[in-house]
């Protein structure tokens, strides 16, 4: 069973509008969120993160948003650049010794 | 360039064989993780290691194994290879021995492939 699910497997986004990538998870245990960037050929790397005691987290360009209550986080880009063209993993994690847990990935690609 | 090396980046071998994946973590992080990316799938957790001890287990086969020597590289050992087997396997490092806290630094990743 899918603890974090990215319930869309790609996303198109024009250069310059709004990319909004999705997550939903089951555990509310869970009480810390990351979002990993992954291009291809490479590892993910570590994008932005939201602990639960937040609604909102702000790094430049990309703001994750977090509704506790709906289970529910999501990332923006604004405005979305071609370089932003990745595979998007989401990740959650809870109390004690449990590792992250990703979801299976958003590929965004961002068209000129 | 996160810090973390894998080899080798590419591997196929054949059902019934045995493979070891290497894994140097960042310089000073204790904590490294094995991740498995099968076709369509997420990053399955499989194990993580800190400073040599197991600390915790994920949905890793008994076919597979792994440790964490004196010097923090790690090894993963996959036995008795099935086509099933054949995915990206990711290591990761982080200097928490808490593997739920703080970022992960993935190398580039050791694809799998079994005939």
């Amino acid at each position: 069973d899918q603890q974090v699910k990215q319930n869309s497997p790609s996303l198109s986004v024009q250069e310059g509008r709004i990319s909004i990538l999705n997550c939903d998870y089951t555990n509310s245990m869970f009480d810390y969120f990351l979002w990993y960037k992954k291009y291809p050929a490479e590892g993910p790397t570590f994008l932005i993160s939201i602990s639960s005691i937040k609604d909102k987290n702000e790094d430049g360009r990309f703001t994750v948003f977090l509704n506790k209550s709906a289970k529910h986080l999501s990332l923006h880009i604004v405005p979305s650049q071609p370089g932003d063209s990745a595979v998007y993993f989401c990740a959650a994690s809870g109390l004690g010794n449990t590792p992250l847990v990703f979801g299976k990935g958003t590929r965004l690609s961002v068209i000129a | 360039d996160s810090g973390v090396t894998q080899t080798p980046k590419h591997l196929i071998t054949a059902t019934g064989q045995r493979v070891t994946l290497r894994c140097s973590p960042r310089s000073g992080d204790l904590s490294v993780y094995w991740y498995q990316q099968s076709l369509d799938q997420g990053l399955q957790f499989l194990i993580q290691y800190y400073n040599g001890e197991e600390r915790a287990k994920g949905n890793i086969l008994e076919r597979f194994s792994a440790q964490q020597f004196p010097d923090l590289h790690s090894e993963l050992n996959l036995s008795s290879l099935e086509l099933g087997d054949s995915a990206l396997y990711f290591c990761a490092s982080s200097p928490s021995e808490r593997p739920n806290t703080g970022e992960l630094f993935f190398g580039e990743g050791s694809r799998l492939t079994v005939l």
